[in-house]
């Protein structure tokens, strides 16, 4: 079993729309939460970084990690085209080594 | 401010060769990370560095070394390169210690081992 399941997509949603990416993960001891935006063959850019549960906002992106499910969101409300991208999540227990998902490929079409 | 900065940005080689990839670490920054990202996958932790030791390691084989300097800028190296190894390789700065762990990625040196 992988440390982190992430849905590779892709996923298409119309210019506005409320986008919802999702993350599962196996090992109860993981409490830093952190999600990525990555552009074809570019860098990964840190989004929204989680320390243990809880939301947090930031513009128009909202994080949410459940402990007790095991499983973290990223909400994009009022999704632009330049959102278009793959979207990564990374957690760690350590602070140290993260482990990624394989990222969610997102298109939003104008 | 200066982002984190790798180079070279694209590298060809062959089977059996060596290689070495550099890094230098967001202005402030004192703990430089390594990840490989094949196509089509999340990135893969290899190592990390922090005052010039490698704190903790992934599960990449001992052909996969590093090196950090005074200056907090590393290096990768990898020996006897594989096929295999032809994949993005993402340099990551962050600060040392709990609570401070956003880790900042470089725009990554795209290895072709032919």
């Amino acid at each position: 079993q992988k440390e982190v399941e992430q849905d590779p997509g892709p996923l298409s949603v119309p210019e506005g729309a409320i986008v919802s990416l999702n993350c599962t993960y196996s090992n109860s001891a993981f409490q830093y939460f952190m999600w990525y935006r990555q552009y074809s063959r570019k860098g990964p850019e840190l989004l929204m970084y989680t320390y243990s549960s809880g939301n947090k906002e930031d513009g128009r992106f909202t994080a949410q990690v459940d402990k007790s499910s095991k499983y973290i969101s990223l909400f994009i409300r009022d999704s632009q085209p330049s959102d278009s991208a793959t979207y990564l999540c990374a957690m760690s227990a350590t602070g140290n080594q993260f482990y990624f998902g394989t990222g969610t490929s997102l298109t939003v079409i104008p | 401010d200066a982002g984190v900065t790798q180079s070279p940005t694209h590298l060809i080689k062959t089977r059996g060769q060596q290689v070495t990839l550099r890094c230098s670490p967001k202005s402030g920054h004192d703990t430089v990370s390594w990840y490989q990202q094949a196509l089509g996958q999340g990135p893969q932790f290899i190592f990390q560095y922090y005052e010039e030791e490698e704190r903790q390691r992934g599960n990449f084989p001992d052909r996969f070394s590093g090196h950090q300097f005074p200056n907090y800028s590393s290096e990768l190296n990898v020996n006897a390169l594989l096929l295999g190894d032809s994949a993005l390789y993402l340099c990551a700065s962050s600060l040392y210690g709990p609570g401070n762990n956003e880790q900042f990625f470089g725009p990554g040196t795209r290895l072709t081992v032919l």
